[in-house]
């Protein structure tokens, strides 16, 4: 069966250091997502792509960057990890289209900054 | 003001209620709309749809309200099972999609 999946699943990193959480899904999807959640807040919108080579800002992607070389990996790169960063990330997928499509989402990554 | 605004609850319910939730959203340009589930420390996962004309998935009643910007979400008979919290989420572009904090749901035997 497809899937997508993340990891780690729970990352404790100290302030500074450069933190890569990984997403892989089998969908093979075009499109990919990177949100955090964090209380009182929903989910929000960090990177996201199109296709290969393609990479767009979302709402709060300061401190945050991604790559996209293959369809089925978005990696999300923290540059210097800040306590503001702790979170839970969700990465997800969606088929491709100009419509608004079911977006599956991976299984979360926990990640404290100390 | 947030793009997406719910009633955070929590809502507390016996098993067999009916309960309904409203999410009103502050971009009138909005073209689709959705309710996800989300168990605890678990990924979202997509509920149903809401169209224009309202619809239904068994215990499950949406509603849209353009005039006044706001979706609904009505569980009828409501469930242990469906003890979550419920996200509205609007898209104005395609794949842009805002979420709602979210609405938590528990039904009590």
């Amino acid at each position: 069966d497809a899937e997508i999946t993340q990891s780690p699943r729970h990352k404790i990193t100290e302030t500074g250091r450069q933190v890569t959480l990984a997403c892989h899904q089998t969908w093979n999807h075009n499109n990919m997502f990177w949100y955090r959640q964090d209380l009182g807040h929903g989910l929000r919108l960090i990177h996201y792509s199109y296709g290969v080579q393609d990479t767009n800002k979302g709402e709060v992607s300061d401190g945050y960057s991604v790559s996209r070389s293959n369809t089925e990996d978005l990696p999300l790169t923290l540059e210097s990890a800040a306590s503001s960063q702790t979170s839970v990330y969700f990465c997800a997928s969606s088929e491709s289209g100009t419509g608004s499509l079911q977006q599956y989402f991976g299984p979360g990554t926990r990640l404290t900054v100390t | 003001r947030k793009e997406v605004e719910q009633d955070p609850g929590p809502f507390n319910v016996p098993e067999g209620a009916t309960v309904a939730f409203n999410c009103t959203y502050s971009n009138s340009a909005s073209q689709s709309f959705f309710w996800y589930r989300q168990d605890c420390r678990k990924e979202p996962k997509l509920l149903m749809s809401v169209y224009s004309s309202g619809n239904e998935d068994g215990r499950f009643t949406a509603q849209l309200n353009r005039a006044s910007q706001y979706i609904s979400l009505l569980i009828r008979d409501s469930k242990l099972s469906d003890s979550a919290t419920y996200l509205c989420v609007v898209n104005t572009m395609p794949n842009d999609m805002r979420f709602g904090a979210g609405t938590r749901l528990t039904v009590k035997p």
